[in-house]
């Protein structure tokens, strides 16, 4: 069974630019999350999908965030325009229906420059 | 407010010699608290979930353990394939939103 997958897994954007990281939740995941790691720092709660509804975005930084699951399957997180201290890791996640125990994709690295 | 903290932030055992890392936590009733391992440049791979107080789990050479206040995972006879970053995570009543905490690094040197 494929897990949680994300795209790009890498990507270098200049301060101003547009990124958007997509992710692929392990089939059947009614739930998917997007949490961030920047320098230094845990990993932090961003946003919660429960299928196309957004559940709880209180980790969302600023508006400059902008999470979309259109159809419950697959979702996007689009950075617009970037800062410096945006630099860092993505994660995504997902869950079962009813079901706490998260797992995790590899991550999107973002740096911005 | 909802807060794990983990000890140590690092640390270096030598092939077979078991330990412990611990994680404490304050979160107003516990869902679950949560182990995880993270390589560098991968993201992090589920390990275990606790739900009560007194609850243990076991894979391979790890054992979970949980407080009210604290869980342990104790890692015996470890190998140098158990050098990683190992998360302890919780989720309060207020949803599936899961605290992090710093991670311990582990360095198991053969």
């Amino acid at each position: 069974e494929a897990g949680v997958t994300q795209f790009p897994s890498h990507s270098v954007i200049e301060k101003g630019q547009t990124v958007t990281l997509r992710c692929d939740p392990i089939s059947g995941h009614d739930n998917l999350y997007w949490y961030r790691r920047v320098m230094g720092k845990e990993i932090k709660f961003l946003l919660h999908f429960v299928k196309e509804s957004k559940q709880d975005e209180s980790g969302m930084p600023n508006n400059r965030f902008l999470a979309e699951r259109t159809g419950g399957t697959y979702s996007t997180l689009k950075v617009q325009p970037a800062e410096l201290e945006d630099s860092g890791v993505y994660f995504c996640a997902s869950s079962q229906e009813g079901r706490n125990t998260i797992y995790f994709g590899e991550g999107s690295w973002l740096t911005v420059v | 407010e909802d807060q794990v903290t983990q000890s140590p932030e690092a640390l270096r055992l030598q092939e077979g010699e078991s330990s412990s890392l611990n994680c404490s936590y304050t979160v107003s009733g516990l869902r679950g608290l949560f182990w995880y391992r993270q390589d560098p440049g991968k993201g992090p791979e589920f390990l275990f979930t606790l739900y009560s107080a007194g609850e243990e789990k076991e894979k391979e050479r790890l054992k979970a353990t949980l407080t009210k206040k604290e869980s342990f995972l104790h890692i015996t006879a470890p190998k140098p394939e158990d050098s990683a970053t190992y998360l302890c995570a919780v989720q309060g009543p207020g949803g599936f939103k899961t605290i992090f905490g710093a991670g311990t690094r582990l360095f198991v040197k053969a």
